[in-house]
């Protein structure tokens, strides 16, 4: 069975800090992919970041850098230099290619940048 | 340009009534993903395309619910005879065949009342 599990359902952070997002998953496929999406309160959903299970190097766009631990099964997201446009939820998604290819979600963090 | 287009971005029905959900994937994306998000932390798999063909349809309530993807046009999902719990925002997202990013459209809000 595949999941997806983040246990942050809220976090604040100072404007300028960086944050970390935990996100930890659970698959028996050995080829799969990460990715993280931010829904602000509009709500649409942006792409982030992406990191596959075979990729040997921790993704990173900008401000975003996934921290991937195959073996502890996380893949954690770093925001670094918060702005308050930071401030939406954020979710964790996992596919793997042998599950039908469908993307499993967390059930999302919630951040706060503060001023 | 590199967008998932969904329309119309808001759809009001009443109980009872038909809704058709509308997708244009980015091109050269061959996979298309529709998801239910009803409550603002949880995602709901209808159904995947692999082109035009269904490649997973194991989130489908079928007796209410279809879904196209048919060659040149948009691909859509209608809900025959909408209930209450209907009510959602409808994500369609596409993908290249191997995992590298995907992207999902603005959503549909479809409110059924």
């Amino acid at each position: 069975a595949q999941k997806i599990t983040q246990t942050q359902p809220g976090m604040f952070v100072q404007e300028k800090e960086a944050v970390t997002l935990d996100c930890t998953y659970d698959t028996s496929d050995p080829s799969y992919g990460l990715f993280w999406y931010k829904q602000p309160s509009s709500g649409e959903m942006i792409f982030l970041i992406y990191q596959g299970s075979y990729d040997q190097q921790n993704a990173t766009e900008g401000r975003y850098s996934l921290n991937f631990q195959k073996a502890r099964k996380s893949a954690n997201l770093v925001i670094s230099a918060s702005q308050l446009g930071d401030s939406a939820m954020y979710f964790c998604a996992m596919r793997a290619s042998g599950t039908g290819n469908q993307f499993y979600f967390g059930t999302g963090t919630s951040l706060t940048v503060i001023p | 340009g590199e967008e998932v287009a969904q329309t119309p971005k808001h759809l009001v029905r009443g109980e009872g009534q038909k809704a058709k959900l509308y997708c244009a994937p980015i091109k050269g994306h061959s996979y298309v993903f529709w998801y239910q998000q009803v409550l603002k932390n949880e995602f709901k798999f209808l159904i995947s395309f692999q082109n035009e063909n269904v490649f997973d349809e194991t989130g489908m309530p079928k007796e209410r619910f279809s879904a196209k993807c048919l060659p040149n046009s948009p691909c859509s999902l209608e809900i025959q005879a909408t209930k209450l719990e209907d009510s959602a925002v409808y994500f369609c997202a596409s993908t290249r065949p191997r995992n590298t990013e995907a992207f999902f459209g603005q959503g549909t809000r479809l409110t059924v009342v």
